[in-house]
């Protein structure tokens, strides 16, 4: 059964540091998301991605962040300059589109800020 | 924006009994309702999703139920098992083709043996 991989799983960083979080979307999926969830809180949308191009975002994704499809497989989030406060599981997402409508997910990467 | 709020927090039930989680929105808007399990570790994973033009939809042990009046939506599990025992996640998202979901806070489900 296709899934949606991410990696790494688990990353421990220090505050201000750079870290990017990778993720390969289901091969024949047309839109990507990324969502967070932090310890016990609920899982909260961060953005959505298709045809190269942020399509939504929510008030959380600021300039910290950017998503990217480097090479036509992976998709990626970056975080510029982390905060204590972005430590939080981050899943990726794909869905085939409009008329598909389910999101898959994947399981998550942990990210722990120092 | 859209608001969902999800109760209870936590429920067990015994082996075989039904269990029923309940959500309401804000957004008169949202006309797609999916229901994700947690298992321990994992990524949320679709159980089951209704469309704001249907009432009722039903997969085996697992059914939902939407009233677009009052701006709520249920899961119902019939004869649990211990195997269904994971957090249970409903969520909104209007129309369009980016899948922007508004979760709830989650359900901690256990069925006891």
């Amino acid at each position: 059964e296709p899934e949606v991989t991410q990696t790494p799983s688990h990353q421990v960083t220090q505050m201000g540091q750079e870290v990017i979080l990778r993720c390969v979307p289901i091969s024949n999926h047309l839109y990507f998301y990324w969502y967070r969830q932090i310890l016990g809180q609920k899982v909260e949308f961060l953005v959505s991605f298709y045809n190269n191009e942020i399509s939504e975002k929510s008030e959380i994704f600021d300039d910290q962040f950017s998503v990217e499809r480097p090479d036509g497989s992976n998709f990626t989030l970056k975080i510029r300059s982390t905060k204590l406060e972005d430590s939080a599981m981050y899943f990726c997402a794909s869905s085939e589109g409009l008329a598909g409508g389910e999101l898959f997910f994947g399981e998550g990467s942990r990210l722990t800020v120092l | 924006g859209e608001n969902v709020e999800q109760h209870p927090s936590t429920l067990s039930v015994q082996e075989g009994d039904s269990a029923v989680i309940k959500c309401t929105y804000s957004d008169s808007a949202s006309n797609y309702f999916p229901w994700y399990k947690q298992e321990l570790g994992k990524g949320p994973q679709l159980i089951i999703d209704i469309r704001s033009n249907v009432g009722e939809k039903k997969d085996q042990r697992i059914a939902v139920t939407l009233n677009k009046t009052a701006k709520h939506f249920s899961l119902h599990i019939t004869e649990t098992q211990p195997e269904d025992s994971a957090v249970y996640f409903c969520a909104a998202s209007g129309y369009g083709s980016a899948r922007q979901l508004t979760f709830g806070s989650g359900t901690q489900l256990t069925v006891l043996p």
